[in-house]
């Protein structure tokens, strides 16, 4: 079975801070794709970043970085120095299955001035 | 470059009704896929077309049904409306055969379905 699992529910911060958004998931494919999401009030979900999972190398890109392990089945994200335009509710998802999506519930992330 | 374009925006049924949403794929799609998003919880995925077929279909009730036209726009169906039916409604374009199989998902705003 494939799932994905966001344990934080919300994360409150404050302006400039780090912030590590969680992701487990579960899959028995060899071969799946793991994807963040935003999702901002206006409701669109917004691609951010994506890691095959023949490619452990971790990457920054801006203010975004990634944390995949295999081993613990884990694809957590970081964003450097938040910003309140960086609240909105994010989801992790994984491509598996016959290229199906399966997403997360979400975690809800405020940043406060 | 035009992307995910959904509509309405919102729409307010009463039970046993039926109802019809809207997609227009990102330009230079063929696949469109349905989610159905209910409050605090991720998307949960309904089906996808690809060359006006169903390809792919989650774990929702016949009661739900789609078209894609030859133009890859889409349509979502629900019959039989139920107060659980409440919810947002997401629709996604993708490339079927695309180059690299991590290709993301396009989503569109969504249409927020309220039944009463």
């Amino acid at each position: 079975a494939q799932k994905v699992t966001q344990a934080q529910t919300e994360i409150s911060v404050v302006e400039k801070e780090d912030v590590t958004l969680d992701c487990v998931y579960e899959t028995r494919d060899t071969t799946y794709y793991l994807f963040w999401y935003k999702q901002p009030p206006s409701g669109e979900l917004v691609f951010l970043i994506r890691r095959n999972s023949f490619d452990e190398q971790n990457e920054i890109s801006g203010r975004y970085s990634w944390n995949f392990q295999k081993s613990t089945s884990s694809f957590n994200f970081t964003i450097t120095a938040s910003q309140v335009v960086d609240s909105a509710v994010y989801f992790c998802a994984l491509r598996a299955n016959f290229n199906k999506f399966y997403f997360g519930s979400g975690t809800k992330l405020n940043v406060k001035p | 470059d035009a992307g995910v374009t959904q509509s309405p925006t919102h729409l307010i049924k009463t039970r046993g009704q039926q109802v019809t949403l809207r997609c227009s794929p990102k330009s230079g799609h063929d696949t469109v896929s349905w989610y159905q998003q209910a409050l605090g919880q991720g998307p949960q995925f309904i089906f996808q077309y690809y060359e006006e077929e169903e390809r792919q279909r989650g774990n929702f009730p016949d009661r739900f049904s789609g078209h894609q036209f030859p133009n890859y726009s889409s349509e979502l169906n629900v019959n039989a409306l139920l107060l659980g039916d409440s919810a947002l409604y997401l629709c996604a374009s993708s490339l079927y055969f695309s180059g690299t199989r991590n290709s993301p998902l396009h989503f569109g705003n969504g249409t927020r379905l309220t039944v009463t």
